[in-house]
């Protein structure tokens, strides 16, 4: 099946720095990715959906000028999270979708995640 | 979008097998149903899709009534292996926007 990458797969830093966060699709091209949050015991969160070339959308709730999401080419989208505060310490994963062969549907990939550590 | 409601655990013996159901009362006529696997700090894996009716892989088994506003996962002979969080979802996969909205899950734990 296809793959989806993230990089790197954990990060730690101070508070008031800016980290950035890479999703690949290693052997498909994705037109649309997604970034969800995940904190400790509880589901994925959506925060924005990633078209290349295009701005990103963002979740109600999501501050986009503090998530910064970049989609330049249609393998990679990158997450920044600018001035990152210890709130902001979770589990960061992307998705890609794309259509497979003559499936009658897109299916959805997963990265294995990134998990960001403010101190 | 659909929202789903599936119970928030169940346990289970290894060997046994395990039957999760999803409700999706409000399922559009565009919509998939499909299942994930989450194993913790990991992102979901891919468990199986469906339409309608029974759809079988090397895993599981998906069963969807006719009316389709549930679904249930079903996971022949768990091992320990299987603990993890099982996420239902439904959404309009051939559609503009694609985007998943995920439940609580159900968080599935095999004792020996």
């Amino acid at each position: 099946g296809a793959v989806v990458s993230q990089h790197p797969s954990w990060v730690i830093c101070k508070s008031g720095t800016s980290v950035k966060i890479e999703c690949r699709s290693l052997d498909f091209q994705a037109t649309t990715m997604f970034w969800y949050r995940q904190f400790p015991k509880q589901s994925l969160m959506l925060m924005a959906t990633s078209n290349e070339g295009s701005k990103a959308t963002y979740e109600q709730g999501v501050e986009k000028d503090k998530f910064l999401i970049n989609h330049a080419s249609l393998t990679l989208s990158t997450l920044t999270v600018t001035s990152a505060h210890p709130e902001d310490s979770s589990f960061y994963i992307c998705s890609a979708i794309t259509r497979l062969g003559f499936a009658p549907y897109n299916e959805q990939f997963f990265g294995p995640g990134t998990r960001l550590t403010v101190l | 979008l659909a929202k789903t409601t599936q119970p928030i655990s169940m346990d289970s013996y290894e060997g046994q097998e395990v039957n999760i159901t999803c409700s999706h009362n409000n399922i559009a006529t565009n919509d998939y149903i499909t299942w994930y696997q989450q194993f913790p700090s990991q992102g979901p894996r891919f468990i199986i899709q469906g339409y309608k009716t029974k759809v079988t892989n090397e895993v599981a088994s998906l069963f969807i009534p006719a009316d389709r506003k549930s679904s249930t996962l079903s996971l022949p002979r768990v091992s320990l292996s299987d603990t993890a969080v099982y996420y239902c979802l439904v959404g309009d996969y051939g559609g503009a926007t694609n985007k998943l909205i995920f439940g609580t899950g159900t968080l599935l734990a095999v004792q020996p």
